[in-house]
């Protein structure tokens, strides 16, 4: 069966330092992978996607995130965390073989904090 | 509205009561999703629906969780006898088509506390 594990559920940072949120996958056949993050009391939005093509994608706000097939992983990063990208962040995987976007699940979720 | 709204932002009930969740989708935008989180938790998947029909109700914990949607618009999910257990942010999301392709928008969610 296919999962998402979200290694750290809290991870703070200095501004300016790296941002890294680390996300593995399990899945038999290549996925679609997602980044989604929650600004507090605001709802999911989507920051970036892998479906095929380059392993390396791009986002919003900075962030991207590599597709390693060998290391089943899809880790986020951003080169220098600002105060603005504390928040919640999720990572999801849709089930293969399905279509819907109701078989996307979700990680359990990461909040990023940055210290001033 | 530009985004999805949801209604009551904040909802605290006793145990035993009956609730309604409301969601208003983004116009023109035909699969509406309810998910549940909880606290430390990601999203636990709900319902969908295409239109006014729910192909998946998989994700409903119980038969006290019911969902409609008229006229291709307005959603409700619907708690009877709210258990302590049923609390948490409740999550709607709208998209243009039914597709994993396609960016899923979703509201600020509603906040269910059941005392």
């Amino acid at each position: 069966a296919q999962s998402v594990t979200q290694l750290g559920s809290h991870v703070s940072v200095s501004e300016g330092a790296l941002v890294l949120l680390r996300c593995n996958y399990s899945s038999s056949v290549p996925p679609y992978l997602f980044w989604y993050v929650q600004y507090p009391n605001q709802g999911l939005q989507l920051l970036l996607k892998y479906t095929t093509g380059a392993t390396l994608v791009k986002g919003i706000n900075g962030f991207e995130a590599e597709f390693k097939k060998s290391e089943t992983s899809f880790h986020l990063t951003k080169p220098s965390a600002h105060m603005s990208d504390a928040a919640e962040y999720f990572c999801a995987v849709r089930l293969e073989g399905y279509s819907s976007a109701s078989k996307i699940i979700f990680g359990s979720g990461t909040r990023l904090s940055i210290r001033p | 509205g530009a985004g999805v709204s949801q209604s009551p932002s904040n909802k605290v009930t006793e145990k035993g009561k009956d609730v309604e969740l409301r969601c208003d989708p983004i116009s023109g935008h035909t699969a509406l999703y309810w998910y549940r989180q909880s606290l430390g938790q990601g999203l636990e998947f709900l319902i969908y629906f295409q239109g006014n029909s729910a192909p998946d109700k998989s994700g409903l914990p119980s038969d006290r969780f019911s969902a409609e949607r008229t006229g291709g618009s307005v959603s409700t999910l619907t708690i009877q006898r709210t258990q302590q257990e049923d609390s948490a942010v409740y999550l709607c999301a709208s998209s243009l088509v039914d597709s994993g392709w396609y960016e899923q928008y979703f509201g600020p969610g509603t906040r269910l506390t059941v005392t």
